[in-house]
């Protein structure tokens, strides 16, 4: 069956470092991999699509990565801020139907 | 910047009533989607509309289930008869149109639906 993995862990990392987030799946080909953000009782907000045939994708301090070989998408926040502590999901979406399978999410806080 | 806006934000109901939670998507999107929250859990994926009639369903959008876009703003879904474990975060989202690259889902805040 389909399935996403996040780092199940909470990640702590210091102000100003990167935060790398990984994101794994198996038997699925997605053509879309998407990141968002949540925080505590809010909605998903959309922060970074990339597609299949990408490699790496920026905006401003975001960078998304996607391998499909390895069936892996790495994201990672550059000179990380206290306010982006929130969790990050990770979902995919095939090129029909625009559903997305989420994976469970990584928690990261960054301490001051 | 529009946003998806989902009411009530907090619904508790009695187990085996009927709830119905209430989405208004940005307006030039046409394609729908519920999906759902267990606490601690993933956002799990429960249908998707377009064009007035549903798309895809998962294992999950059962008989007890039904959507509706009544009057071509607001989107509901309908439980019929709850059960406890009915009791999630419940996001509407919309999007503009299908395939990737500028077109993102767009998520409300969320009903949380209490069944006791």
């Amino acid at each position: 069956s389909q399935k996403i993995e996040q780092n199940s862990e909470a990640l702590n990392i210091q102000e100003g470092k990167t935060a790398t987030l990984t994101c794994n799946y198996t038997n699925y080909s997605p053509a879309y991999l998407q990141w968002y953000r949540q925080d505590p009782g809010r909605g998903p907000v959309f922060l970074l699509l990339i597609r299949e045939n990408e490699k790496e994708k920026r905006k401003e301090r975001l960078k998304v990565t996607f391998d499909t070989t390895l069936k892996q998408s790495l994201f990672h926040i550059t000179a990380s801020q206290p306010a982006d502590s929130a969790t990050y999901l990770c979902a995919l979406e095939n090129n029909q139907g625009g559903k997305l399978i989420f994976g469970q999410g990584t928690e990261l806080s960054v301490k001051p | 910047e529009p946003e998806v806006t989902q009411t009530p934000s907090h619904q508790v109901t009695q187990m085996g009533q009927e709830v119905i939670l209430r989405c208004v998507p940005i307006s030039n999107h046409l394609y729908f989607y519920w999906y759902r929250q267990i606490l601690g859990q993933k956002v799990e994926f429960l249908v998707s509309f377009y064009n007035n009639e549903i798309s895809e369903k998962s294992e999950i959008f059962d008989d007890q289930f039904s959507v509706e876009r009544p009057d071509g703003s607001n989107f509901t879904l309908k439980i019929r008869s709850t059960k406890l474990e009915d009791s999630a975060m419940y996001f509407c989202a919309s999007r503009q149109g299908l395939g990737g690259g500028n077109q993102p889902q767009h998520f409300g805040d969320g009903t949380r639906l209490s069944i006791l």
